[in-house]
C-alpha cells in the first residue's frame, strides 16, 4: 500500500495569511494526487486533482504543486471560510490511500 | 446537478451485517464510477472499494474478506453490505462518485451516514 503522511497535522493561521500543506507519498504516484477539504456539516469538497488541477468553481486562491513523493496545497490568502481540514489522497494505485489531514483553525 | 444521498440504518448490532445504499441522483455519464469511503469518529478517511456501472468491482484488501458492493443502474442506486461488523467499523459511510476525468479524484461526495456497532 502507498503511504500517505501530511505537515502539519494542524495549524493556526490569520485571515490574509499565506498557509500551504505539505503531503508526502511513500513511493512515486506521478500526478495522481488530489486535495480535498472537509468541514463538518457542511460535507467534502474536491479542491485540487492531478496535484495541481483546480476542480471547478474552487477559489483561486488554491493552488496545488508537486509531482512524484512531494505535493504541496497552497492558499494564498486565508478566508473565514477556509477554516476547515484538508486531506490529501492518491489514486495512482489501490487500495486508494489518504493522508492524516491537516487542520485549519483560527489564531 | 448530481447529488448522493446515503441510507440505511444507523445502528448495527455486532457480528451482524451492516447494509447501505446511495441513491443517485441527476445525470452522470459512462466516465464515472462510485465508490464507498469512511471516517470513523475524529479519524481520517478509509477507502472501502469502487464499483463501475458494469458491476465490476476493487476493494481494500483489509475490508475485501467482509465488503460486498453491488450497483442497480435501473433505480440508479450504489449498495454497501459489511458483514460480520464489530465497534471498530463505527465511521460516517460516504457514498462517492470518481471521475476517470479527473485523474481518478472524487469529485461528488454524499453528506455521509453515521453507522454505530453496538449492542
Amino acid at each position: 500500500d502507498i503511504q500517505m503522511t501530511q505537515s502539519p497535522s494542524s495549524l493556526s493561521a490569520s485571515v490574509g495569511d499565506r498557509v500551504s500543506i505539505t503531503c508526502r507519498a511513500s513511493q512515486s504516484i506521478s500526478t495522481f494526487l488530489s486535495w480535498y477539504q472537509q468541514k463538518p456539516g457542511k460535507g467534502t469538497k474536491l479542491l485540487i486533482y492531478a496535484a495541481s488541477s483546480v476542480q471547478s468553481g474552487v477559489p483561486s486562491r488554491f493552488s496545488g504543486s508537486g509531482s512524484g513523493t512531494h505535493f504541496t496545497l497552497t492558499i494564498s490568502s486565508l478566508q473565514p471560510e477556509d477554516f476547515a481540514t484538508y486531506y490529501c489522497q492518491q489514486s495512482y494505485s489501490t487500495p486508494i490511500t489518504f493522508g492524516p489531514g491537516t487542520k485549519v483553525d483560527i489564531q | 446537478q448530481v447529488q448522493l444521498q446515503e441510507s440505511g440504518p444507523g445502528l448495527v448490532k455486532p457480528s451482524e451485517t451492516l447494509s447501505l445504499t446511495c441513491t443517485v441522483s441527476g445525470y452522470s455519464s459512462s466516465s464515472y464510477y462510485w465508490s464507498w469511503i469512511r471516517q470513523p469518529p475524529g479519524k481520517g478517511l478509509e477507502w472501502i472499494g469502487y464499483i463501475y456501472d458494469s458491476g465490476a468491482t476493487n476493494y481494500n484488501p483489509s475490508l475485501k474478506s467482509r465488503v460486498t458492493l453491488s450497483v442497480d443502474t435501473s433505480n440508479n442506486q450504489i449498495s454497501l453490505k459489511l458483514r460480520s461488523v464489530t465497534a471498530a467499523d463505527t465511521a460516517v459511510y460516504f457514498c462517492a462518485r470518481v471521475s476517470s476525468g479527473h485523474y481518478d479524484a472524487v469529485d461528488i461526495w454524499g453528506q455521509g451516514t453515521m453507522v454505530t456497532v453496538s449492542s
